[in-house]
C-alpha cells in the first residue's frame, strides 16, 4: 500500500504556543489530505478536508483560525495547532488520498500540552 | 450523532478460534463500508471493503458480511491469531460525502 509519513510523532509544547505537523504521501501524489484527531478510546473524529491548492473544508465545531491547515503541494498537508492549550492534547492523525481511491493513513503525531 | 456504532468496546477470544467484530450504522446514504485495524500510535490499516451492492466480500482470514436491511456490518476473523490484537474500526461512506465516518472501535485481544 501507500506510505503516509507524519512529523513529529509526538511532541510536548507550553500552553500558548503553536505547534506545526507534516504529514507526507511518499510514493504518490494526494489530492486530497484529511485531518483526524482522536481522544483515549474514541473514534477518529475528522476535522477537516483539504484538497491541493485550496482552502481545507473544516468540520462543524472546529476552529478554523485555531488549526490552521495548509495544503500546498500534492505531497505535503501541515496541521498547526495554535496558541494550544492543555485541551488540545490528542492523536492527530493526517490520511491522503489520490483521487477518489483509497485513502492511507499516517502514523499519527501525539500532542501533549503542559 | 453518531452515524457509526460499534457496541462492543472489547472482545477477547482464543487463539484459534473466530473473532466477530460487529458494527451498526443509521444514515441509508452510505454505500461503501470499510474495517480498519490499528494500533496504539499508530495510524489506522485498511483490512477491508464492501460496497453496498454486495452481501459478503473475503480475504484470506477476513470476511465482511453486509446487512443492508439491518444497516449492519461485521468482520469475521477465522482462525484468530496473538498479532490480530488490535483495535478494528468500521467505516463508512456514501453519497455525495466523500469522508468516512468512522466507529468507535473495538479492541480486540486474542488470547494464547
Amino acid at each position: 500500500g501507500a506510505v503516509v509519513s507524519q512529523h513529529p510523532s509526538w511532541v510536548i509544547c507550553k500552553s500558548g504556543t503553536s505547534v506545526k505537523i507534516e504529514c507526507r504521501s511518499l510514493d504518490f501524489q494526494a489530492t486530497t489530505m484529511f485531518w483526524y484527531r482522536q481522544f483515549p478510546k474514541q473514534s477518529l473524529m475528522l476535522m477537516a478536508t483539504s484538497n491541493e491548492g485550496s482552502k481545507a473544508t473544516y468540520e462543524q465545531g472546529v476552529e478554523k483560525d485555531k488549526f490552521l491547515i495548509n495544503h500546498a503541494s500534492l505531497t505535503l498537508s501541515t496541521l498547526t495547532v495554535t496558541s494550544a492549550h492543555p485541551e488540545d492534547s490528542s492523536f492527530y492523525i493526517c490520511s491522503a488520498r489520490r483521487d477518489l481511491g483509497e485513502q492511507y493513513f499516517g502514523p499519527g503525531t501525539r500532542l501533549t500540552v503542559t | 450523532d453518531q452515524q457509526v456504532k460499534q457496541n462492543s468496546p472489547s472482545l477477547s477470544v482464543q487463539e484459534g478460534r473466530i473473532s466477530i467484530l460487529n458494527c451498526d450504522y443509521t444514515n441509508s446514504m452510505f454505500d461503501y463500508f470499510l474495517w480498519y485495524k490499528k494500533y496504539p500510535a499508530e495510524g489506522p490499516t485498511f483490512l477491508i471493503s464492501i460496497s453496498s451492492i454486495k452481501d459478503k466480500n473475503e480475504d484470506g482470514r477476513f470476511t465482511v458480511f453486509l446487512n443492508k436491511s439491518a444497516k449492519h456490518l461485521s468482520l469475521h476473523i477465522v482462525p484468530s491469531q496473538p498479532g490480530d490484537s488490535a483495535v478494528y474500526f468500521c467505516a463508512a461512506k456514501g453519497g455525495t460525502a466523500s469522508k468516512l465516518t468512522f466507529g468507535t472501535g473495538t479492541r480486540l485481544q486474542v488470547t494464547l
